[in-house]
């Protein structure tokens, strides 16, 4: 029973450029969360979503930021436009509809150059 | 200070001692977890306590909640090397995502 899948696991990209990240959430999950991680911090909330839905976007910059969780396939954040102050690394978890745990994945090292 | 603080920042003790990490938060919550991530790598959740619960033990892990004082400890006893890692507290409120601290970093010297 895999667990919580993101690839890449490492992303590098000049300024300008656009990042997709993507997150497979656990077999059965229907819950996914992305989180941004700066050096030497604490995760920060970005997004919430269902399948087909965004659910809680408060942590989401206004502008470059999208994210989406199609009926099929992973969760994809995407960065446009990136910028040296978003690298970082972004962990993205899943969770089942009835329990509270959050089973996140490995993250993904996104650097810009 | 944040929702879901760590106090201390860092943390260094011997093997075989005992390791207290204390979390402190602000608003209502649902329940409170501690993870531990180890350097440049992805988070391991520990253990959950509900905000109705006081106390939880799994194996060396003992997690304390005190929701009239929104204050939480992890304690870690008989430590080993291998417990060297960042350690989070995040409380989960009304909306499900988690609110992280800004970690304790442990060191267990051999």
């Amino acid at each position: 029973n895999a667990g919580v899948m993101q690839n890449p696991r490492h992303l590098v990209r000049r300024r300008g450029q656009e990042a997709r990240l993507r997150c497979s959430p656990m077999k059965g999950h229907s819950h996914v969360y992305w989180y941004r991680q700066l050096p030497e911090e604490g995760l920060k909330f970005m997004v919430y979503l269902q399948k087909e839905n965004i659910i809680d976007e408060s942590g989401m910059p206004k502008e470059r930021f999208s994210a989406e969780f199609p009926k099929e396939g992973p969760s994809i954040l995407r960065i446009q436009q990136v910028v040296r102050g978003d690298s970082a690394a972004y962990f993205c978890a899943s969770s089942s509809g009835g329990t509270d745990e959050q089973f996140f994945g490995p993250g993904t090292r996104l650097t810009v150059l | 200070s944040q929702q879901g603080e760590e106090d201390p920042q860092a943390l260094s003790i011997q093997e075989g001692e005992n390791a207290t990490m204390n979390c402190s938060y602000k608003t209502s919550i649902n329940n409170l977890q501690w993870y531990r991530q180890n350097s440049g790598r992805g988070l391991v959740h520990l253990i959950l306590i509900r905000s109705n619960e006081r106390e939880k033990h799994s194996g060396r892990l003992r997690v304390t909640l005190d929701t009239s004082k929104k204050s939480s400890s992890l304690l870690i006893t008989a430590s080993r090397a291998a417990d060297t890692a960042s350690y989070f507290c995040a409380t989960e409120g009304s909306a499900r995502q988690l609110t992280f601290g800004s970690g304790t970093q442990l060191t267990v010297l051999p």
